[in-house]
């Protein structure tokens, strides 16, 4: 158990919907980052928030948007969904602004039909 | 643009057989070094990193990685392997003077056969 937990665990719904994806990091970290994990294109950095702010911005999408609140649990936004967002994302954690190790949780699964 | 690469897609080897996963990265500046594993239905967790100092890293498990800058490579190796070794392994790359972003490969799935 790494600590940070994301919620739901499995999500089911259809094209055009729009969805909220949940992470709380671990107790003291104050960054949280969001990836994407699909077949085709692998791991892929969404974004990352340090302490409420938006500190890196990776290979995500218009309709995707995410944000961190005052008690550093995080949101991802996903708005007309598309079969091709179907995928695991997963919230990951670290202590400070910096990039040093990571502590993933353990996914969200996304099936849009 | 930075790139991370994990030539082998699946490895399968026999138990105490000796391991090698391959990891190139493109980008010729200071770079933090990770890999990641996956255990089947787990989270990813760190395995090992490299930031400076001694090339050769050890992580976890038996594990091992050596920085090779002339090579832009980050090859991870264990002398044994075990049926638990079973797993997907990924290497990433951060360019440290870039920026806080970074780069996974796209991941080796290790099969270890008893």
């Amino acid at each position: 158990d790494s600590g940070v937990t994301q919620t739901p665990k499995h999500l089911i719904t259809a094209t055009g919907q729009r969805v909220t994806l949940r992470c709380s990091p671990r107790s003291g970290d104050l960054s949280v980052y969001w990836y994407q994990q699909s077949l085709d294109q692998g791991l892929q950095f969404l974004i990352q928030y340090y302490n409420g702010e938006e500190r890196a911005k990776g290979n995500i999408l218009e309709r995707f948007s995410a944000q961190q609140f005052p008690d550093l649990h995080s949101e991802l936004n996903l708005s007309s969904l598309e079969l091709g967002d179907s995928a695991l994302y997963f919230c990951a954690s670290s202590p400070t602004g910096r990039l040093d190790t990571q502590y993933f949780g353990p996914g969200t699964r996304l099936t849009v039909l | 643009a930075q790139s991370v690469s994990q030539h082998n897609h699946h490895v399968i080897l026999s138990e105490a057989a000796s391991l090698e996963l391959g990891c190139n990265y493109s980008y010729g500046g200071t770079v933090n070094l990770f890999w990641y594993v996956q255990y089947p239905g787990q989270h990813l967790q760190l395995l090992l990193k490299y930031f400076s100092g001694d090339p050769l890293v050890k992580g976890i498990k038996g594990f091992e990685a050596e920085f090779i800058k002339s090579k832009f490579s980050f090859n991870l190796r264990k002398p044994s392997v075990q049926w638990s070794d079973t797993a997907e392994y990924f290497c990433a790359v951060n360019a440290m003077d870039r920026d806080d972003k970074i780069i996974f490969g796209k991941g080796t799935r290790l099969h270890i056969l008893p």
